[in-house]
């Protein structure tokens, strides 16, 4: 069935450096979702991207669609402690559209 | 504040007691799911329904029941669980359940512990 991978498991940046992760499918996708949970809470819907290629900005938040679609990657310009959480990718894909969550990378980040 | 609600919070319960978790999502949405977070796995799909009718069951034991008696709620019910079973169970809603209207909307979940 369709796997959805994510990388890094952990990552643990100083504020104000960058924070990248990413999502690889073993299928090729329709969209792709991408979701932030905070430390007690629950999972928040971010965005989605549809296109291939697709670049989409939210303030310090990149977010990218690979031309195949079967990759994407969120990337955070001079993290904050506000962005500590988990981010997740989820992959809609093969003959069903169903939705896969990838494991998520846990970002935790030191003052 | 995401229109997705769960009683309780927080449940602790024997393994042989009867109890039920409830969702309520307030957005019209079509679509309805249960979710199981433990620490050791990822987030795991349970069960969904769509338009009241249940569209996937994911291999769950028998000691998980849902029902999901109209488009805005959903119960989950449990009898005879195991310490294992222990997590946060999370509930979602859709606007729809396939294509490109099924992001998800989480409700704050419960937290059960199994003695």
């Amino acid at each position: 069935g369709q796997q959805v991978m994510q990388i890094p498991q952990y990552q643990h940046v100083q504020e104000g450096e960058d924070f990248t992760t990413y999502c690889n499918s073993s299928t090729t996708l329709s969209n792709i979702q991408w979701y932030k949970q905070r430390p007690g809470g629950h999972p928040v819907f971010l965005i989605q991207l549809v296109k291939s290629g697709e670049v989409k900005k939210q303030k310090r938040l990149t977010f990218q669609f690979g031309e195949a679609k079967k990759n994407s990657s969120l990337h955070i310009t001079a993290t904050q402690t506000t962005d500590v959480g988990t981010y997740f990718c989820a992959g809609v894909g093969g003959s069903n559209y169903k939705l896969t969550f990838g494991k998520g990378t846990l970002l935790t980040v030191n003052p | 504040e995401t229109g997705v609600t769960q009683t309780p919070r927080h449940l602790v319960m024997g393994m042989t007691n009867k109890k039920s978790l409830k969702c309520e999502q307030h957005l019209g949405h079509n679509a309805m799911y249960w979710y199981k977070q433990s620490a050791k796995k990822p987030l795991e799909l349970m069960f969904v329904y769509s338009l009241e009718e249940r569209v996937e069951n994911n291999s769950v034991p028998s000691r998980f029941s849902p029902e999901c008696p109209n488009s805005s709620h959903l119960f989950l019910h449990l009898h005879t669980l195991q310490p294992e079973d222990s997590a946060l169970y999370l509930c979602a809603s859709s606007p729809k359940y396939m294509g490109s209207y099924n992001e998800q909307f989480f409700g704050p979940g419960t937290r059960l512990t199994v003695l």
